[in-house]
């Protein structure tokens, strides 16, 4: 199956700093990526939905700018989470679905943040 | 709101048992199924889906029923394995959206 990275897999910061997450389809071109948070021994709640060159698409609830996402290329999307907060730790995963693919979703390893 | 839910937190099963895992939901537009399994600290790993056109589809050791009249999904794992311990979730997909994913199964496998 196709090949979703992620980086870092681990990251801890200080309060009010910000930390950028990259997510890249390593083996076929991502088209549309997806980025959802997941807290523990709970369920992925999407955060958002974003197309190659357009804005980001969010879920209900989740804040666009403290949430921002890019997605420049076919092979990379970025997801940076802008002064963060310890209410902001959480596993936060992405994946990636190409143009020639209908349905299938391929996802990335995760990102443990973790805010102090 | 609508959601994709799994009725058994748990389930607990002895090493070469088969294991039945359910999901219940409730969008009858869903037209694509997929199950993931999960480890600890790990993103999830596809094991099988379905589009809403079947009701049955087999993999290895896995098959995946389909209930439209009372929207209902099952994944069947034949010979369970300790490796196959884990979260299994459901996710739908409602057509042109992301996939939803359901409150997830903790399979524990005893040897």
């Amino acid at each position: 199956g196709a090949v979703v990275s992620q980086h870092p897999s681990r990251v801890i910061c200080k309060s009010g700093t910000s930390v950028k997450i990259e997510c890249r389809s390593l083996d076929f071109q991502a088209t549309t990526m997806f980025w959802y948070r997941q807290f523990p021994k709970k369920s992925l709640m999407l955060m958002a939905t974003s197309n190659e060159g357009s804005k980001a698409t969010y879920e209900q609830g989740v804040e666009k700018d403290k949430f921002l996402i890019n997605h420049a290329s076919l092979t990379l999307s970025t997801l940076t989470v802008t002064s963060a907060h310890p209410e902001d730790s959480s596993f936060y995963i992405c994946s990636a679905k190409g143009h020639t693919s209908t349905d299938t979703q391929y996802f990335g390893p995760g990102t443990r943040l973790t805010v102090l | 709101g609508e959601s994709v839910g799994l009725h058994l937190p748990t389930l607990s099963v002895q090493e070469g048992d088969n294991s039945i895992i359910n999901c219940a939901y409730s969008n009858s537009a869903s037209d694509y199924f997929i199950w993931y399994k999960q480890e600890s600290g790990k993103g999830p790993q596809f094991i099988i889906d379905i589009r809403s056109n079947m009701d049955k589809r087999q993999g290895q050791r896995v098959t995946v029923l389909l209930n439209k009249t009372v929207k209902h999904l099952s994944l069947q794992i034949a010979a369970t394995q300790p490796g196959d311990s884990a979260v299994y979730f459901c996710a739908e997909r409602r057509k042109g959206t992301a996939l939803i994913f359901g409150k997830g199964t903790t399979l524990s496998v005893s040897s």
